[in-house]
């Protein structure tokens, strides 16, 4: 299983856009790379997930270089309310539909 | 749809005893996955289900654990007996993941938080 490594914090303003980096030097050439978010005392909520370039909805953006070795997660205008934290997996159908979830990072708005 | 329900939310038990959680996925989910989330060791999974066989159960922490799916539309996760260590919360998570794919969206429950004193 692809390891991750992210930031454990970062700190925002307002209506700044984050980005938040993701490591994994070993994807395989089946791992998807996913985004999870969870606010205190809720479960994670799925954000967006993609395999290569770049991928866009309707929360976030997700670019990925051509190697894959990293990928990074934008959030546009952040609220406070995109207080949370934010945690990148990568995994392909090989492992079964296990989720692998690291530290995460703990994204923290201000006014 | 009313999203994957989980209860009960709060648990408070006593050292010994027997800790039934319970968990119903999302209508037409085929895969269900027991979590479970301490500051120490972050967010583990225990189980996974898929159309309702065990698939992996790697995670289950020792023979104490449990865990059952009698249907497609409700498992139980059980510790027996209850240790103080086992204190966390426990989430349910569900996805359509037919093939058992990885790439299937998790959706997961509100969590049940359990206190064994």
């Amino acid at each position: 299983l692809a390891k991750t490594t992210q930031p454990i914090s970062m700190d925002s303003y307002e209506g700044q856009e984050v980005n938040i980096t993701c490591s994994h030097n070993n994807i395989a050439t089946n791992d998807y790379i996913t985004w999870y978010q969870q606010f205190p005392s809720q479960g994670p909520r799925f954000i967006i997930q993609g395999y290569k370039t770049k991928v866009t909805n309707e929360v976030a953006s997700l670019f990925i270089p051509a190697d894959r070795k990293s990928s990074t997660l934008s959030l546009p205008r952040v609220s406070l309310s995109d207080t949370a934290v934010y945690y990148c997996l990568v995994g392909g159908d090989n492992q079964g539909g296990k989720l692998i979830f690291g530290q995460g990072t703990e994204l923290s708005v201000k006014p | 749809d009313a999203g994957v329900i989980q209860s009960p939310r709060h648990e408070v038990t006593e050292m010994g005893q027997e800790v039934t959680l319970r968990c119903k996925p999302i209508s037409g989910h085929n895969s269900l996955f027991w979590y479970r989330q301490t500051m120490m060791r972050g967010l583990e999974l225990l189980i996974y289900f898929n159309n309702n066989v065990p698939i992996d159960d790697s995670g289950m922490p020792e023979d104490r654990f449990s865990a059952k799916m009698p249907n497609a539309s409700f498992s139980t996760l059980k510790i027996q007996p209850s240790e103080p260590r086992d204190s966390a919360v426990y989430f349910c998570a569900s996805s359509l993941a037919v093939a058992g794919g990885t790439t299937d969206t998790q959706y997961f429950g509100p969590g049940t938080r359990l206190t064994v004193l």
